[in-house]
């Protein structure tokens, strides 16, 4: 079973607008973290939520956790054209990260 | 910023040559991993190294694949006879490893790109 899927798989917005990433998970787990990754660049960690945490703001970012459907979303407000990026959550057991597909974010100036 | 370094960017190899991927990690973490993207996939973990030896591998990390830690700074992913699915990206990461949930929030490298031809 897959573990942290994204949806939408491709984003595409004008700057400006929010952007809203889904990530679902399968299993159990002890935090979940999101990174950014540019193209052909490293990953870049965002924002990490525990599992007892609801919500969770850092500057334009908001993530929200769901465990009861294992699910969380990372909010992108006022986006711009810096942030076209791809968007990975990652769910952790122990000191493996499992990433999801990733969302491709595209903002348009 | 402290950041992890990886040698080479690209690389270009013949199948069935081996292959060394250098990292230098963040010079206080701990926790040293490799991950690799195959183009247009996700990420994948293929193994964590603690304390001078591999503390979790995943089944991507066969016979071919081994690391070392051969001085104080570098840390190595080597494949022995690479394969054509080998190609991909391969990431370096590190974590201090301590202090509660942000032991775990990875610092990459820009990564080095595996060609096998």
């Amino acid at each position: 079973s897959q573990q942290g899927e994204e949806d939408p798989q491709a984003l595409s917005i004008q700057e400006g607008e929010n952007a809203t990433m889904n990530c679902s998970y399968k299993t159990s787990i002890n935090n979940l973290q999101w990174y950014r990754q540019n193209s052909g660049r490293g990953l870049v960690h965002l924002i990490l939520i525990r599992s007892n945490e609801r919500e969770k703001h850092s500057g334009r970012l908001r993530v929200t956790l769901d465990t009861s459907k294992k699910s969380s979303s990372l909010l992108i407000t006022a986006s711009r054209a810096a942030d076209t990026a791809s968007y990975f959550c990652a769910t952790d057991k122990g000191r493996r990260l499992t990433f999801g597909e990733g969302t491709q974010l595209t903002v348009n100036p | 910023e402290p950041e992890v370094t990886q040698t080479p960017s690209h690389q270009v190899t013949q199948m069935g040559q081996e292959v060394i991927l250098r990292c230098v990690p963040i010079s206080n973490h701990l926790y040293f991993y490799w991950y690799r993207q195959i183009l247009g996939q996700k990420v994948e973990f293929l193994v964590s190294f603690y304390n001078n030896e591999i503390s979790e591998k995943s089944e991507i990390f066969d016979d071919q694949f081994s690391v070392e830690r051969p001085d104080g700074s570098n840390f190595t992913l080597k494949i022995r006879s690479t394969k054509l699915e080998d190609s991909a990206m391969y990431f370096c990461a590190s974590t201090l490893g301590t202090g509660g949930a942000g032991a775990n929030v990875l610092t990459f490298g820009a990564g080095s790109r595996l060609t096998v031809l």
